[in-house]
């Protein structure tokens, strides 16, 4: 069973101030991982996707990515309450499909 | 550039109905993928369509079935419906960028209740 696992939080952050999300995967295969957002009640929207080990930058977010020990990591800089939201790490595994960790919730104190 | 539209948003079915669910992809995306999402299993995948041909599929039941038409659009059907199926269900369309590479862009959902 391929596994994602997260800290379900909830990780509360001061405004300003940096986020850090971790997400470890089983899968060795997987070759393509992207970050969602899902505010409560919506769909989730993609965020960031990373496809080689190191860092990847857009904005305030910065996407990690080490394939040798599975982990993949999401940093938000500079935090706004609206950062507020859950985050989806999802690895795509070697047979395609993407697989949903079951998300950290994200809380940015005013 | 419209997004991913899903009908209807809301259902409320009972028991041993079945029921569709549409997906219009993005335009210019040909990748279907469906998910389930439930408070206590999260995201679970369902099946992905491609130029209408089934590509990938999930550990659901045989009572989900998909289908994808020429023009990308996709249905999913559930038939025999428990009251665990309620469940927001999402589509969501993708553009390849590389082999293995693409990304995916979700609809809204259509929720739905089985009572």
């Amino acid at each position: 069973q391929k596994e994602v696992e997260q800290n379900s939080g909830p990780l509360s952050v001061p405004e300003g101030a940096i986020a850090s999300l971790n997400c470890t995967y089983s899968d060795r295969g997987s070759q393509s991982f992207f970050w969602y957002r899902q505010y409560s009640g919506k769909s989730p929207e993609l965020i960031m996707s990373i496809y080689s080990n190191g860092d990847k930058e857009d904005g305030r977010f910065t996407a990690q990515l080490n394939k040798a020990s599975q982990y993949v990591s999401l940093l938000i800089r500079d935090s706004q309450p609206s950062d507020s939201a859950t985050y989806l790490c999802a690895p795509r595994d070697r047979d395609d499909k993407i697989i949903f960790g079951k998300g950290t919730r994200l809380h940015i104190l005013p | 550039k419209a997004g991913v539209t899903q009908t209807p948003r809301y259902l409320i079915k009972t028991r041993g109905q079945q029921v569709t669910l549409s997906c219009s992809p993005i335009s210019g995306h040909r990748s279907v993928s469906w998910y389930q999402q439930t408070p206590g299993q999260g995201l679970q995948f369902l099946f992905e369509y491609f130029s209408e041909t089934q590509r990938n599929k999930g550990n659901f039941p045989g009572r989900f079935s998909g289908r994808q038409f020429s023009n990308s659009r996709s249905e999913m059907n559930v038939s025999t419906l428990e009251l665990g199926d309620s469940a927001l269900y999402l589509c969501a369309s993708s553009l390849l960028l590389a082999p293995k590479h693409y990304e995916q862009y979700f609809g809204p959902g259509t929720r739905l209740t089985v009572t």
